[in-house]
């Protein structure tokens, strides 16, 4: 089934630890997206790249990096763990950069720093 | 700036029509996307308005004035599988959607 899996589903992580939150689809989309869920505060937009090669910075991109070295994945990380960054992280990807195609979300990836 | 303002709850009966209002503030508009979100999943994509007027699909609709800010979403016929959250996201621009904080819907039999 084409889509965006997302792993892991969930996650304890101590504060200062590093770790990556993986993301891959396969529906060859060219955008893919990192969001941030908090409750209250709605998505919101961590990073972005609109093609294999290039990414850029959404609202609240300190604290995480990505990378998008082919079309497929698209993994975050989190180089030190803080407590704020406790949430759902979802990604996303869409067929292009021009708006109407809409979002495809991964299931999302639930994180709690300690 | 960018911002979009949607109420935070609202409660409906079963078979009974409902809209969720939806203004916005963006520094680009390429567009005014609803999404769906029940609890514990993913969002999905309910419509797309990029011009003014009225889009039908079923049972939702969503309308949009781009000179007000103003978009709603429209849900007739409830059923008791609607309750869940509804996101309204503008398009600023390079498919970067800002999204509300989303309205949570409960329906009632």
């Amino acid at each position: 089934i084409a889509g965006i899996t997302q792993a892991p589903t969930s996650q304890i992580l101590a504060a200062g630890r590093r770790m990556t939150l993986r993301c891959t689809q396969d529906m060859r989309h060219n955008a893919m997206y990192w969001y941030r869920q908090d409750l209250g505060l709605g998505l919101r937009l961590i990073h972005y790249s609109n093609t294999a090669g290039t990414t850029g910075k959404g609202e609240v991109p300190d604290g995480y990096s990505v990378s998008r070295a082919n079309t497929d994945d698209f993994p975050l990380t989190l180089a030190s763990a803080v407590p704020s960054q406790t949430s759902v992280y979802f990604c996303a990807s869409s067929e292009s950069d021009r708006g109407s195609s809409g979002y495809t979300f991964g299931s999302g990836t639930r994180l709690t720093v300690v | 700036g960018q911002n979009i303002d949607q109420p935070t709850e609202m409660t409906a009966t079963e078979g009974a029509i409902v809209q969720i209002n939806c203004t916005y503030q963006t520094s680009g508009f390429n567009g005014l996307f609803w999404y769906q979100q029940h609890a514990g999943e993913a969002p999905t994509f309910l419509s797309y308005n990029v011009l003014d007027g009225l889009e039908e699909k079923g049972r939702f609709s969503s309308f949009l004035s781009r000179s007000k800010g103003y978009s709603y979403l429209l849900l007739k016929e409830l059923q008791m599988k609607d309750s869940a959250s509804y996101l309204c996201a503008s398009n600023g621009g390079y498919n970067k959607l800002i999204f509300g904080a989303g309205t949570r819907l409960a329906v009632h039999p």
